[in-house]
């Protein structure tokens, strides 16, 4: 019954690799989200997912792409990893008309060696 | 742009002291606000919600006032549990989203530990 699943919850890759982040959420919403969350648990908006519309946050490096099979999901996909993206990414929905929460998966520990 | 200033922690208190965790925010408009829990190895959680000025929300015996004339959204509980060492994050939501899209604006988050 998990709202918003992630896999893998941990990932262990080394620099240079390609490697993706997968996201589902059956809760019906609209709106999915990628958060970054850096090792003092500072959480930055990466990319939001609206019908179709991606809004992408300016100071994400174009090495990252959101792909959206469908409004159940957003996976998220990284080139040519690098060791500052080692972080914990957080995938997130929303029903988007309103001024309404968001309900967050697990969390995907990324660690680039 | 919209902004959300935490107390910086961490927090350290005993079991059933009194909590309050700060937290303003820089908005144009009229913002939701949220308090959101992450508990250690977790994803974050809703704590609990305002949606206009002078709502309070209330969960698990934590609340925050909206205080529109000081941009404030501080969180209180009047005697925390050593099941209540989580980070907490005060947040916002886009009160004019590009799109229909909405996002949140988090605040850096205050690590609080309850010693029994």
């Amino acid at each position: 019954d998990t709202a918003v699943s992630q896999t893998p919850k941990y990932l262990v890759t080394q620099m240079g690799n390609d490697k993706s982040i997968k996201c589902e959420q059956n809760l019906g919403h609209d709106t999915m989200y990628w958060y970054k969350q850096d090792s003092k648990k500072f959480l930055k908006i990466m990319f939001s997912y609206n019908n179709k519309e991606l809004i992408i946050n300016e100071t994400v490096p174009n090495r990252f792409s959101p792909k959206s099979p469908d409004k159940a999901h957003l996976n998220l996909h990284i080139n040519s990893l690098e060791l500052g993206d080692s972080a914990v990414y957080f995938c997130a929905s929303s029903q988007g008309v309103g001024n309404t929460e968001a309900f967050f998966g697990q969390g995907t520990r990324l660690t680039v060696v | 742009g919209n902004s959300v200033t935490q107390m910086e922690g961490p927090v350290t208190l005993s079991e059933e002291a009194f909590l309050t965790i700060n937290c303003t925010y820089t908005a144009t408009g009229y913002p939701s606000l949220f308090w959101y829990v992450q508990y250690p190895g977790e994803g974050l959680q809703l704590l609990l919600k305002a949606t206009k000025a002078d709502d309070k929300g209330s969960n698990k015996g934590f609340e925050a006032t909206y205080r529109k004339e000081t941009t404030s959204f501080h969180l209180e509980k009047g005697s925390v549990q050593v099941s209540d060492s989580a980070v907490y994050f005060c947040a916002l939501s886009d009160p004019f989203p590009s799109g229909s899209a909405r996002q949140l604006t988090f605040g850096s988050g205050t690590q609080l530990t309850v010693l029994p």
